[in-house]
């Protein structure tokens, strides 16, 4: 595709619950990004994936949050037992060379 | 811990007018300074960036001045358009470190 897709756009679920966010990067991207960024916030790192190992994630608040990118291009971040400090939306990014990153719309998670 | 301090958090100028929107950094590691521009409901979008080496970057309308004793970096918006109405984020990035920093965000509002 021409730019980073994101799936769902919205999702609304309950505190407690599993959710799966998943990312379609930049066609080609070898690295792939995930921040969150919370209402009035600029967005703040998560986890950051070269190939398909993740490289970093020093971002990830806590052992309830997980990332995998199994084939080296789609991603799923997956929250565990969710709270409602979770609420925000979630945001992927792909680049090429390693500088320039692309962002795609987000997923705007919602925990009630 | 804010390493990257955005301001103002809201800026008002009218059409034609200039808008500047300031950050100022403390790690000296950081060596890339991405401006993004994000519209509502929109995942953010790369405007223009600078590396030190150089104090200024112009690109149409939008001008990054880069002041590395200071530790400051600045976006000028010329000729400024009610289709600039946006939040901008300044951003910063550390050699290898693949993650981005980023400010508050500034929401621009630009009267016809």
């Amino acid at each position: 595709g021409a730019g980073v897709s994101q799936t769902p756009s919205n999702k609304v679920t309950e505190k407690g619950k599993y959710v799966e966010l998943r990312c379609d990067p930049i066609s080609g991207h070898t690295a792939l990004y995930w921040y969150r960024q919370s209402l009035g916030q600029g967005p703040e790192f998560l986890i950051y994936f070269q190939g398909t190992g993740a490289a970093d994630d020093s971002g990830l608040p806590n052992d309830r949050f997980f990332a995998v990118r199994p084939e080296g291009s789609v991603s799923t971040l997956k929250i565990q037992r969710t709270e409602r400090g979770d609420s925000a939306v979630y945001l992927c990014a792909s680049s090429l060379l390693g500088y320039e990153q692309f962002f795609g719309p987000g997923t705007r998670l919602t925990v009630l | 811990q804010q390493q990257v301090k955005q301001s103002p958090q809201s800026l008002i100028v009218q059409k034609g007018g200039i808008s500047i929107i300031n950050c100022a950094y403390e790690n000296t590691a950081f060596d890339y300074f991405p401006w993004y521009q994000q519209f509502p409901g929109k995942g953010p979008a790369l405007l223009i960036a600078i590396r030190p080496d150089v104090s200024e970057k112009k690109e149409g309308r939008f001008t990054i001045s880069f002041n590395k004793s200071a530790k400051q970096f600045s976006l000028h918006i010329m000729d400024s358009q009610p289709g600039d109405s946006a939040t901008y984020f300044c951003a910063a990035e550390g050699v290898g470190a693949q993650k981005l920093v980023f400010g508050q965000g500034t929401r621009l509002t630009i009267n016809p």
